[in-house]
């Protein structure tokens, strides 16, 4: 079956820190992953995403690589910023997801003090 | 314009209340879906319509009934709900939910209480 397991928050950082969040996926295929942010009272946003093996999606200094040897796509930030404290899910959809099915982790909160 | 707005943004209803909550997108897109989020949980898939049609109902209680007026609207009828049904319900869209390597658009969300 598809599940994603991340790595249990909360996550507590400072100012200017380097972020990684872990997020490894079963798949019955070679699956699309994204990951999702959502910041208090919101909806949730697209942050990345990448479609095949090898592929780096990239947005606002966060990265992350669709590791197939290894089934992860863990996010990186350099730099984090008071601005970033969220909720971040990382998800996939499998080619054989009906309609584009996403498949959620459990989200990561993290939080960025000054 | 990836924008996908709801309305309204909070609803308060008693259990014997019939409520609506309201989904619009103007991408083109021909697929919508709802979801239901519980406080510090992933969102759940509630339904999904692709071209107007009902296509995937996750043994969604039949108090909550969707409808899918035109390409654009999506709406989630709402009656006789428990307090447990108290949650954030997001509505999303995407292009026609045949390609997995689409994107789900969100929408900010309902955050709906159940007196």
């Amino acid at each position: 079956g598809n599940s994603v397991t991340q790595m249990e928050g909360p996550v507590t950082l400072s100012e200017e820190a380097f972020l990684t969040i872990n997020c490894t996926y079963t798949a019955t295929g070679y699956p699309s992953l994204f990951w999702y942010v959502q910041y208090p009272g919101e909806g949730l946003q697209l942050l990345l995403k990448a479609t095949k093996a090898d592929d780096k999606g990239s947005n606002k200094g966060f990265e992350a690589t669709y590791r197939k040897e290894t089934t992860s796509f863990h996010l990186e930030k350099g730099s984090v910023q008071v601005s970033d404290s969220a909720v971040y899910f990382c998800a996939l959809a499998d080619r054989g997801s009906t309609l584009g099915r996403l498949y959620f982790g459990r989200g990561t909160q993290l939080t960025v003090w000054p | 314009d990836t924008e996908v707005t709801q309305t309204p943004k909070h609803l308060v209803m008693g259990m014997t209340n019939k409520k609506s909550l309201k989904c619009e997108q103007h991408m083109g897109h021909r697929a919508m879906y709802w979801y239901k989020q519980k406080a510090k949980k992933p969102p759940e898939l509630m339904f999904v319509y692709s071209y107007e049609k009902l296509s995937i109902n996750e043994s969604v209680p039949s108090r909550f009934s969707p409808e899918c007026p035109n390409s654009s609207l999506l709406n989630l009828h709402l009656h006789a709900l428990q307090p447990e049904d108290s949650a954030l319900y997001l509505c999303a869209s995407s292009q026609d939910g045949t390609r997995f390597t689409d994107t789900q658009y969100f929408g900010p969300g309902t955050r709906l209480t159940v007196l």
